[in-house]
Parts: C-alpha cells; sequence; structure tokens
C-alpha cells in the first residue's frame, strides 16, 4: 500500500537557520506529492505541491523536489521565521485522484527567536 | 480561495450518545469529501470518502455503522459518531475536493466522549 514516512518531531531551530524536514513514500505509479502546514489552531493549509519527477514545489520561501530515483520530497528553507513554527504534513495522492490523501504523521517545528 | 467550515471546533459528549460533525464548502461545489482521524502524534488516516448523492466509502477496519456519513448536497458532508466511546476520542477533519480547486482542509473537530 502506500505510505510517507517523515522525520519525527518535534525540530527545534533558532531563527535564520537553515531547515530541512525529510520526507519519503511509497506508492505504486506516479503519485503527486505534498506539503501541508497547520498552525496552531488552524485547519491544514497547503504550502507546496509537486505532480512528477524531478518537479520542485515553492511557496513562501519552502521549496521541495520530487526524487522519484529516492522516493523522496525533503522540505527545506533557507532561513526560517518565528512565524513558521508549526506542524508540517507530507502527504501524497496515488493513482487517478479518485481517493484521500496519504499523511505523514507530521513534524512539529518550533523557532526560537 | 476555496473555504471549508468545519463545526463543531470541540464537542464533549457523553458515552453512549451520538455526535454530528458538519463539514460545508463555503465557495464551491464539492462534489467529493473526505473524513479524516488524527492520533496524537499520528498521521491523519483517511476514514471515509463521501460522494454527492451516493454511498459513503470506507476505509479498511472503518465500521461504517458506527461512523455515518451523509453527503446530501454538493456543499454539505456530515459525519455522526453513534454511540461514541472513550476510544473515539479524536480529532476528525474534513477535505472537500473540487476538480478546479484540488484539496481544502477543514480546521477539524476535537471529540472528547467521558
Amino acid at each position: 500500500g502506500n505510505s510517507v514516512t517523515q522525520m519525527e518531531g518535534p525540530v527545534t531551530l533558532s531563527e535564520e537557520a537553515f531547515l530541512t524536514i525529510n520526507c519519503t513514500y511509497t506508492a505504486t505509479g506516479y503519485p503527486s506529492l505534498f506539503w501541508y502546514v497547520q498552525y496552531p489552531g488552524e485547519g491544514l493549509q497547503l504550502l507546496l505541491k509537486a505532480t512528477k519527477a524531478d518537479d520542485k514545489g515553492s511557496n513562501k520561501g519552502f521549496e521541495a523536489t520530487y526524487r522519484k530515483e529516492t522516493t523522496s520530497f525533503h522540505l527545506e528553507k533557507g532561513s526560517v521565521q518565528v512565524s513558521d513554527s508549526a506542524v508540517y504534513f507530507c502527504a501524497l495522492l496515488a493513482g487517478g485522484g479518485a481517493d484521500g490523501l496519504t499523511f505523514g504523521k507530521g513534524t512539529h517545528l518550533i523557532i526560537q527567536p | 480561495g476555496a473555504v471549508v467550515s468545519q463545526h463543531p471546533s470541540r464537542v464533549i459528549c457523553k458515552s453512549g450518545t451520538s455526535v454530528k460533525i458538519e463539514c460545508r464548502s463555503l465557495d464551491f461545489q464539492a462534489t467529493t469529501m473526505f473524513w479524516y482521524r488524527q492520533f496524537p502524534k499520528q498521521s491523519l488516516m483517511l476514514m471515509a470518502t463521501s460522494n454527492e448523492g451516493s454511498k459513503a466509502t470506507y476505509e479498511q477496519g472503518v465500521e461504517k455503522d458506527k461512523f455515518l456519513i451523509n453527503h446530501a448536497s454538493l456543499t454539505l458532508s456530515t459525519l455522526t459518531v453513534t454511540s461514541a466511546h472513550p476510544e473515539d476520542s479524536s480529532f476528525y477533519i474534513c477535505s472537500a475536493r473540487d476538480f478546479g480547486q484540488g484539496y481544502t482542509f477543514g480546521s477539524g473537530t476535537r471529540l472528547t466522549v467521558v
């Protein structure tokens, strides 16, 4: 079946540090890959996505590249801010899109000033 | 952008009672909605897919008689947890899909059964 594995948290960084949150997946076929962010007390918001190999999704300074050879979609940001503190979920959508998303467990990111 | 409203955000109920959670797409029509459950420090797990005007499709291991899903209109899906027990306490999140806008999530419902 499909699965997503992402690094366990919490991840604590200082402001302006470089961020990497690892995400690897197992899926049949060619899934689309997503990163969602959940700020405290809010619902999930799409952060970025990539629909095919070698695509790079980017938004708000965050980037992730769809690596088929390593089945990975690691999230990176060059300089994090306190406002980036949230829970980040890696997810995939397999098949024709008729099914729901398969999520990783989420990574709680804490940025300290 | 697309907005999904989920209500209530928190609910506490007594064991043995039923609780209904609503998920509404506010500015678009959602032919398909999804219900997820999130345990502490765990993934969001897909419970069922709700299709407007037809029966929901439940994931393996999810009791359809316990988690009743109704998607009677293009803007509303409801999840009813029947005869709730403490082990049903969890965070439930709905997601609506519109082919023009992808997936939009509600803000979730924290259910506590006492």
